[in-house]
């Protein structure tokens, strides 16, 4: 078990450049999940995967965001033209099971700055 | 209204303190979770506690979902246990996780 993984860990961008994150979730586990965090704020929920099928989206994910997870293993968080607003940190995490409620693990989440 | 409310905001401990953080959540939330982030961001699991007491080392955790509280409690306290905790839990049957806005707890050596 290597936990969750996410790259790049840290991303300076101009604004209205595009980025992309990568997530790794923990092997076998079918949910992964999108987070968003902003300096002194809890994080906040973007979306949410059962194997590739997208079930969850924010309304915090507007349509410069896209989020897939094509075979059900990693997953990718694109945003098109960045805003300096984008600038947080992104987490991902993942959980096993398939009932409503599980454990949920975070990884060390990738920093992103848009100038 | 605020669905998961975190009290208190923020907490000063000596070395060896121990401390209790509170955490209220309204109907729609449950499943309670509690988290640790550290100072360099990584979100670690404490607990998922939607009900009774459970224990880890120095910490614990107890939830009363009748009545709608979450207690974490942390005895002896460590510098390492500095960092901002948060407490969370399920929306209405869904897969989104609400978090509260954290305790940011300092342990002073």
């Amino acid at each position: 078990d290597t936990g969750v993984s996410q790259n790049p860990r840290h991303k300076i961008t101009k604004r209205g450049q595009n980025v992309t994150f990568r997530c790794d979730p923990i092997s076998e586990h079918n949910r992964l999940y999108w987070y968003r965090q902003t300096l002194g704020q809890g994080p906040e929920f973007l979306t949410y995967f059962q194997n590739e099928a997208q079930l969850e989206k924010s309304r915090l994910l507007s349509d410069r965001f896209s989020a897939e997870r094509p075979k059900g293993s990693f997953s990718t968080l694109e945003i098109q033209r960045t805003e300096q607003g984008d600038s947080a940190m992104y987490l991902c995490a993942s959980s096993p099971g398939t009932g409503v409620g599980n454990t949920i693990y975070f990884g060390e989440g990738s920093w992103l700055t848009v100038v | 209204g605020i669905q998961v409310e975190q009290s208190p905001p923020d907490l000063i401990l000596q070395e060896g303190a121990n401390s209790t953080l509170r955490c209220n959540f309204s109907d729609s939330v449950n499943n309670l979770q509690w988290f640790h982030q550290n100072p360099w961001g990584q979100l670690i699991n404490l607990f998922y506690i939607p009900s009774g007491t459970k224990q880890n080392g120095r910490l614990s955790a107890t939830t009363v979902a009748t009545e709608r509280y979450s207690l974490l409690y942390i005895s002896s306290s460590q510098t390492t246990d500095s960092g901002v905790y948060f407490c969370a839990g399920f929306q209405g049957g869904s897969e989104k996780l609400v978090f509260g806005k954290g305790t940011k707890l300092t342990v002073n050596p």
